[in-house]
């Protein structure tokens, strides 16, 4: 199946700094990739959707200006949160989508913001 | 409001034992439905799916049912193993464009 490779798999960072998570397709082209949160015991919150060449969509209540989803190429797409906060703090979840239709997902990235 | 519902936080099953996860929706009309496992702080992997016109699928010791008139699907693992310890997401997709929702998942525990 494809793989989808999401780096890093964990950070910590300070509150007011930004960081930015990175998934890559690593054997086929995703034209489209969907970035997701998940808080402990709760379920994956879809938060954007990404599109290869076009703005991201976002969610409703999710704030563009701060999560800032890049989408150059077949290959890569990033998320890049901006002025975190401790409230930021989460596990992101890049996904892509086979042609079962199955979805392919990154190893995920546990951020802290402190 | 549409919902999707596992309605076991948690469940402990005897090593060997049949495991059987329950995944309920409402006012979705899904075209499949699928079923992922997810290990603590790592991303969901694929494991079954099963359209509307399937009545069960099975893949080795994993069989999932669908039921359109109940709006339910049912998950089960034969001769489990500790192994088979996991969170199990239940998700479907309400429409056309890809955006897949997802239950809040059953934790498993296979008790040795």
């Amino acid at each position: 199946g494809a793989v989808v490779s999401q780096h890093p798999s964990w950070v910590i960072c300070k509150s007011g700094t930004s960081v930015k998570i990175e998934c890559r397709s690593l054997d086929f082209q995703a034209t489209t990739m969907f970035w997701y949160r998940q808080f402990p015991k709760q379920s994956l919150m879809l938060m954007a959707t990404s599109n290869e060449g076009s703005k991201a969509t976002y969610e409703q209540g999710v704030e563009k200006d701060k999560f800032l989803i890049n989408h150059a190429s077949l290959t890569l797409s990033t998320l890049t949160v901006t002025s975190a906060h401790p409230e930021d703090s989460s596990f992101y979840i890049c996904r892509t989508t086979g042609e079962n239709p199955e979805a392919f997902f990154g190893q995920g990235t546990r951020l802290t913001v402190v | 409001s549409q919902k999707i519902e596992q309605n076991s936080e948690a469940l402990n099953i005897q090593e060997g034992k049949t495991a059987t996860l329950t995944c309920n929706y409402t006012n979705y009309s899904p075209a499949y439905l699928q079923w992922y496992r997810q290990d603590p702080g790592r991303g969901p992997v694929f494991l079954l799916l099963i359209r509307e016109n399937e009545k069960e699928k099975r893949k080795e010791r994993l069989k999932v049912t669908f039921d359109t008139t109940l709006k339910q699907s049912l998950f089960h693992i034969t001769a489990s193993q500790p192994a088979d310890s996991a969170t199990y997401l239940c998700a479907l997709a309400p429409s056309e464009d890809d955006k897949i929702i997802f239950g809040k998942g059953t934790r498993l525990h296979i008790l040795p």
